[in-house]
């Protein structure tokens, strides 16, 4: 399995930024699927997790980013996304996407990660 | 909202026993994983599940869950072991890090 994020960069206070994570080597479709985040010199931080359709497409957040962040999905593109919006400098982290073991919360696949900062 | 704290570090003799807790509200109704990270490297799974080990694990990382605590334990330490361990609790609809333990074999 190969889980590969894109979409990170310099971004001001109040801006958006939209990241994607290309996943290949599984049934991308069955897939359940997480971000993550962790800022500098900080510890792992769960952001959201998306369900296939079988189990209703459900998407769950956390609640410190649910409202600004938004967790979507192409099937057939094999493609998880992350739209942020109202960004914060305290949003400044390297964002991983995961591979979820089917119908659990186990992280068993990650990216490489990418790094978003937000400053003025 | 549920939180899990964990020491802010661990040190351990090469050889020796590590062990790192993680505390929770009833966390032994919940699953409980482990991670490992390396500086500039992503987290890599260790334990899942409470006390299953992923392919490629070594045998000498196990995990225990039960009343509020879970542990990690690493027997006969080494050197390669050494790095940032954080539990996660999930259950039906959320996910949870703890703060993370840093691991130093001295």
């Amino acid at each position: 399995v190969h889980v590969v994020e894109s979409g990170g960069g310099l971004v001001r206070p109040g801006g958006s930024l939209r990241l994607s994570c290309a996943v290949s080597g599984l049934t991308f479709r069955h897939a359940w699927m997480t971000w993550v985040r962790q800022a500098p010199g900080k510890g792992l931080e769960w952001l959201g997790r998306s369900k296939d359709r079988s189990n209703g497409g459900t998407i769950d957040y956390a609640a410190p980013v649910k409202g600004r962040f938004t967790i979507s999905r192409d099937d057939e593109k094999d493609t998880l996304y992350l739209q942020m919006n109202s960004l914060k400098t305290e949003d400044t982290a390297v964002y991983y996407c995961t591979t979820l073991a089917y119908g659990s919360g186990t992280s068993n696949n990650w990216g490489q990660g990418t790094l978003v900062t937000v400053s003025s | 909202s549920y939180e899990l704290t964990q020491p802010p570090s661990v040190s351990v003799s090469p050889g020796q026993t590590a062990s790192i807790t993680c505390y929770g509200d009833v966390l032994g109704d919940k699953y409980v994983d482990w991670y490992q990270q390396k500086p500039g490297q992503s987290p890599v799974l260790v334990i899942f599940e409470d006390n299953r080990r992923p392919p490629g694990i070594p045998e000498r990382f196990s995990g225990s869950n039960s009343g509020s605590t879970a542990t990690l334990s690493i027997s006969g330490t080494q050197v390669l072991d050494e790095a940032d361990y954080y539990c996660q609790a999930w259950d039906s609809s959320t996910i949870v890090f703890g703060s993370g333990t840093r691991v130093t074999v001295l």
